[in-house]
């Protein structure tokens, strides 16, 4: 997966504790993407970004907090974890190419939370 | 269609079986159609990028047709050999987003 990388990639966390996930990429593009995936019900958006200093809010945005800083940096944070919160988060980036570019994925990060 | 829906949700085959998936999505405001591989433990890699109607793309042994004016498209895999073995998904993409349907499962019993 290279150009997309997520730190970190394990993080169990009690119930109330927060923590942000990192998503840095090497590509130049200029949207990013936070998604969860959990059993049965494929990749849901929380939040994304059209480009620098912009965020949005996905289809699963409560709970969770953003921020695109850096074009290269698109950070996810809890900042009161909750049980319901326990999901692999997926970051993916993209760039518009008329229509024909690609997602490029990051390996994941597994989240539990207590 | 609301969403983007995929079937089978599982299918298991033999090896040398040819098969193929579904993905239903809504026809309005489409940009494109996107399906990705997606193996255990892995990130989803991107197979096929399709935009206009009547598209039809090929890479190897697997395959895909696009109809966006009745909204779906169909992936096609020739003689499944158990490297297949993977999570299939299809996303529409639509202004600035992604939807994702749930995924089938494939796989492939030597």
């Amino acid at each position: 997966n290279a150009g997309v990388t997520q730190t970190p990639k394990f993080r169990v966390l009690k119930t109330g504790q927060s923590m942000t996930l990192l998503c840095a990429q090497d590509m130049n593009h200029e949207y990013m993407y936070w998604y969860r995936q959990d059993p049965g019900m494929g990749l849901r958006l929380i939040h994304y970004s059209v480009g620098e200093g912009t965020t949005a809010k996905g289809e699963v945005p409560d709970g969770y907090n953003v921020s695109r800083l850096k074009k290269q940096n698109f950070l996810l944070g809890l900042e009161s974890a909750a049980p319901s919160q326990t999901s692999v988060y997926f970051c993916a980036i993209y760039e518009p190419m008329g229509n024909t570019g690609e997602l490029f994925f990051g390996e994941g990060s597994r989240l539990t939370v207590l | 269609i609301l969403n983007v829906e995929q079937s089978p949700q599982s299918l298991h085959v033999q090896e040398g079986d040819s098969t193929n998936f579904t993905c239903s999505f809504p026809s309005s405001n489409f940009y494109a159609l996107h399906w990705y591989r997606w193996e255990t433990a892995k990130s989803p890699e991107a197979l096929f990028v399709m935009t206009l109607n009547g598209d039809e793309k090929k890479k190897g042994r697997i395959s895909a047709t696009l109809n966006t004016k009745e909204g779906y498209s169909y992936l096609y895999i020739k003689g499944s050999q158990p490297e297949d073995s993977a999570t299939y998904l299809c996303a529409r993409r639509g202004f600035n987003k992604f939807y994702f349907g749930s995924g089938t499962k494939l796989n492939v019993k030597p």
